[in-house]
């Protein structure tokens, strides 16, 4: 099983700012690899998939970057809504596996 | 547009067991495939398994094999997830989740169903 790590657990960030999230892999995901946001009481959504690939209706001000083993989620001029937990996945080989979450707080 | 849509919250007693249910509509049911997710209070994602709606075959996660089915009805467009033998750790948001490219297994997850709460609770 392919074990994903995300870095920070947590981040605080000022609004209008900008974040970066880290994901790492324990073998080789090639680009296969998504990110999720999922704010409390809701389900996840999709953000980005295939690396760096925008899903439908997500603003430019996220973008996805890395590959086989190194992921990153940035997020620019941060806004309130934005806070949330993000994680990334990999799609790469059976099973399916999630980080653990960073948790982005905006204050 | 692409709708799926989950059952209540449910509450068993250890060692009972839950069948949840992910309505689906807005595309061709058969063509695409359906995983299931589950979190646990405050904790992370966890794949469980996933079902191809056109013939039915199924696939699990390794912790999950032997307690938990995942059946579809073609006739009606629903899949449902069945977990056997429940115990407090099963407590925990049951996701239905589509493949967003037809006939595709290993793929990101768009969109999500809205989430069931099953407690396990004598």
């Amino acid at each position: 099983e392919i074990v994903m790590t995300q870095s920070p657990a947590t981040l605080s960030v000022s609004p209008g700012g900008g974040a970066t999230l880290s994901c790492w892999a324990s073998q080789t995901v090639t680009s296969n690899l998504a990110w999720y946001q999922q704010k409390p009481g809701q389900a996840p959504r999709l953000l980005i998939y295939s690396t760096s690939t925008r899903a439908t209706g997500i603003p430019a001000r996220f973008s996805g970057s890395g590959s086989a083993t190194e992921f990153t989620l940035t997020i620019s001029s941060l806004q309130s809504e934005d806070s949330a937990v993000y994680y990334c996945q990999q799609y790469n080989n059976w099973p399916i596996t999630f980080g653990q979450g960073t948790r982005l707080e905006i204050k | 547009q692409v709708q799926l849509v989950q059952s209540g919250a449910e509450v068993k007693d250890p060692g009972a067991s839950v069948k949840v249910s992910c309505k689906t509509s807005g595309y061709t049911f058969t063509n695409y495939h359906l995983h299931w997710v589950r979190q646990a209070p405050g904790q992370g994602l966890e794949w469980m398994g996933i079902i191809d709606p056109s013939g039915g075959g199924t696939s699990y996660a390794q912790k999950f094999k032997g307690r938990v089915i995942m059946t579809r009805d073609t006739s009606t467009s629903i899949v449902y997830m069945e977990v056997s033998s429940l115990r407090s750790e099963d407590t925990a948001v049951y996701y239905c989740a589509r493949s967003p490219r037809p006939r595709q297994q290993l793929v990101e997850f768009d969109p999500w169903g809205q989430g069931t709460l099953v407690t396990v609770s004598s």
